[in-house]
């Protein structure tokens, strides 16, 4: 599989741990995202990465979370003393640098329920 | 980032064309009009985008009125697999606006 894949798809974990959200983008994206998804809304962003350069990040992405994409490659989300306000849907897409009106292509999110 | 507005959801049959609008009276020159989707448990997928011309491609056909304050996104015939939630999304290209804004969508249900 050639898309984006997104580690792991399901995470359940207890207020107050730490979790971390692995995405692998499509090979040669340089353009990378983070969007989160509460039920029923729409995605919202929250951070992007052109190679390993974080370039953007929303007020959303409050102190407690941490995204990195170190050699410009894959990246990693961490979410410290999780809440229960933190369980949502977490997507990664990429895009390529050229064709700046090109798609994002998504994976297809990990999951978090924080009990 | 100039918003759209979508109908919360709309119903159709299979097997019969489907008009998506989309509102965005406040769309500066720049503004691309893109459009996702999202089936259910599954992340967006890209579906079509325009500037100003009517666009075609195999999913959908993009009609872009003339003024470019609404859009309409057309489904030639529904199937049960069509059945998502579908985003009208703007995006300034050459202000070099890189995140598409999403907001509620349509939720588009098919009927067999």
């Amino acid at each position: 599989d050639t898309g984006v894949s997104q580690d792991p798809r399901h995470k359940i974990t207890k207020r107050g741990q730490n979790v971390t959200f692995r995405c692998d983008p499509i090979s040669e994206h340089n353009r990378l995202y983070w969007y989160r998804q509460t039920l029923g809304q729409g995605p919202e962003f929250l951070t992007y990465f052109q190679n390993e350069a974080q370039l953007e990040k929303s007020r959303l992405l409050s102190d407690r979370f941490s995204a990195e994409r170190p050699k410009g490659s894959f990246s990693t989300l961490e979410i410290q003393r999780t809440e229960q306000g933190d369980s949502a849907m977490y997507l990664c897409a990429s895009r390529p640098g050229t064709a700046n009106t090109g798609e994002l292509f998504f994976g297809e999110g990990s999951r978090l329920t924080v009990l | 980032d100039a918003k759209t507005t979508q109908p919360n959801s709309m119903e159709s049959n299979e097997e019969e064309p489907v008009h998506l609008p989309c509102n965005h009276s406040t769309i500066s020159g720049t503004d691309y009009i893109h459009w996702y989707r999202q089936l259910p448990s599954q992340g967006p997928e890209y579906v079509i985008h325009g500037l100003t011309s009517n666009v075609n491609n195999r999913m959908a056909s993009l009609a872009i009125a003339e003024d470019r304050k609404s859009s309409t996104l057309i489904l030639h015939r529904a199937t049960l697999r069509d059945a998502a939630v579908y985003y009208c999304i703007l995006r300034d290209v050459v202000q070099g606006a890189q995140k598409l804004v999403f907001g509620q969508g349509t939720r588009l249900t098919i009927n067999p």
